[in-house]
């Protein structure tokens, strides 16, 4: 899993609760991106950050929210804004964001919401 | 934005036997095309990539495929084994964002 972390593996959430996701690198990378997985489906993109104290919405950003303190870290909440939150949550990096930059993935956080 | 699609959903191999997944995309101005292999409860592990000056790319029993003018790529795998079964993505980049097949679901029968 090439130097990236996730905890919990696994999660579980009462509705109605926010709840943290945590995803630490130490590839010095400076991207570092969040993506949703559902099953029989491809990945699809919530935020990305291109560097510290920066990040963009991807194509799902409604009802999930980041931040990017240090270069190291990414945590994203689940808010009880997210209508269907149960799903496997997959933290990726990457040098930088340019066209050719390969990504690199962490092992996943599935969040059951109970 | 871009629009990745991915075929068979499902593919079922004798071992010893070749595999064959296949994308199309339909962004133009995308050039870079990785694979990824996904194990049960694992994330995604990159196995091989192209960029888009290249036509063709081998690495042991795996090779991936090119064709920018009908802007489609191929993962071909040889002599399958039992540990090649899994979950195989394709994905195209355009700009910062990978965007992901719906995945193909490998199970190589011995």
């Amino acid at each position: 899993d090439g130097g990236i972390t996730q905890s919990p593996k696994y999660l579980f959430r009462k509705e109605g609760q926010n709840v943290t996701l945590s995803c630490e690198q130490n590839l010095n990378h400076d991207a570092m991106y969040w993506y949703r997985q559902d099953p029989g489906q491809g990945l699809r993109l919530i935020y990305y950050s291109q560097i510290v104290n920066d990040f963009q919405k991807g194509d799902i950003a409604e009802g999930y929210s980041v931040s990017r303190e240090k270069k190291e870290s990414f945590p994203l909440t689940v808010t009880s804004a997210q209508k269907n939150p149960t799903a496997f949550y997959l933290c990726a990096s990457s040098m930088g964001t340019g066209r050719t930059d390969e990504q690199f993935f962490g092992p996943g956080t599935r969040l059951t919401v109970l | 934005g871009e629009n990745v699609e991915q075929h068979p959903s499902t593919l079922s191999v004798q071992e010893g036997d070749s595999a064959v997944i296949k994308c199309t995309y339909s962004d133009s101005a995308s050039n870079y095309f990785p694979w990824y292999k996904q194990e049960l409860g694992k994330g995604p592990q990159l196995i091989i990539d192209i960029r888009s000056n290249v036509g063709e790319k081998k690495d042991q029993r795996i090779a991936v495929t090119l064709n920018k003018t009908a802007k489609h790529f191929s993962l071909h795998i040889t002599e399958t084994q039992p540990e090649d079964s899994a979950v195989y993505f394709c994905a195209a980049k355009d700009d910062y964002k990978l965007s992901f097949g719906a995945g193909t679901t490998v199970t190589v029968r011995a």
